[in-house]
């Protein structure tokens, strides 16, 4: 799987969009970017994952460049709920449980009140 | 109704013991996995297992031994525990079908302290 390279960390203020910054250039065709966040030890969870068109769900929207070799996640309003690690994973999908996501370190994001 | 669940979720025991963590997803996923997260916050994989089948084992010492009666249960069992075993253990399922990109859905961890 490609490297990705992530900020350590970052702040945003509450009601503010967040935009996480995501470089993966050694990406390959066949690879999807996933997001994923875990809250204060909690399990992580999925946000949102995308290929090469922008996409939009209800956490959140995932942009992601041309050349595919970055990405942006953005959380549009904001809240303390919101206060993170989040993970920029790139994924290629294979046989029946022969892949794996393998994790960074990650942004930790802190939402200011 | 909690999709992925695991027992116990706080795990406090001495070294030289032998424990299970307990994991069963409730999402009729076909793949479970085991990860780990250290003091530093990295999460590693262990294993994954398709509808009972190991599928990936990275590394793990041969005290760690998954065991899946069924693919909605993947347990896992530590012998002689040992002070590095100390660690957070989440597990994972997904529908892993081949060109699935659905996301994995984790349970709420186990905290395993060995002293």
């Amino acid at each position: 799987d490609a490297k990705t390279t992530q900020p350590t960390s970052m702040d945003c203020a509450e009601g503010r969009a967040a935009n996480l910054p995501c470089n993966h250039s050694t990406i390959s065709g066949n690879e999807y970017v996933y997001w994923y966040r875990q809250i204060h030890s909690q399990g992580p969870q999925y946000i949102i994952h995308g290929l090469k068109n922008n996409e939009t769900n209800e956490m959140a929207s995932l942009i992601i460049t041309e050349d595919r070799k970055s990405s942006t996640l953005i959380l549009p309003h904001a809240t303390l709920r919101d206060t993170a690690v989040y993970y920029c994973i790139v994924r290629v999908l294979e046989d029946f449980g022969n892949e794996k996501l393998t994790f960074g370190t990650g942004t930790r994001l802190t939402i200011i009140p | 109704d909690t999709a992925v669940s695991q027992t116990p979720k706080y795990l406090v025991t001495q070294m030289g013991n032998d424990k299970s963590i307990k994991c069963e997803q409730n999402l009729g996923h076909d793949t479970m996995y085991w990860y780990k997260q250290d003091s530093k916050k990295f999460l590693k994989i262990m294993f994954s297992y398709n509808n009972k089948e190991l599928i990936i084992n990275e590394t793990v010492p041969n005290r760690f031994s998954p065991k899946s009666p069924d693919k909605a249960h993947l347990n896992l069992h530590i012998n002689s525990l040992e002070l590095g075993d100390s660690a957070v253990y989440f597990c994972a399922s997904s529908p892993a079908q081949r060109g699935s990109p659905y996301g994995y859905t984790f349970g709420s961890g186990t905290r395993l302290t060995v002293v």
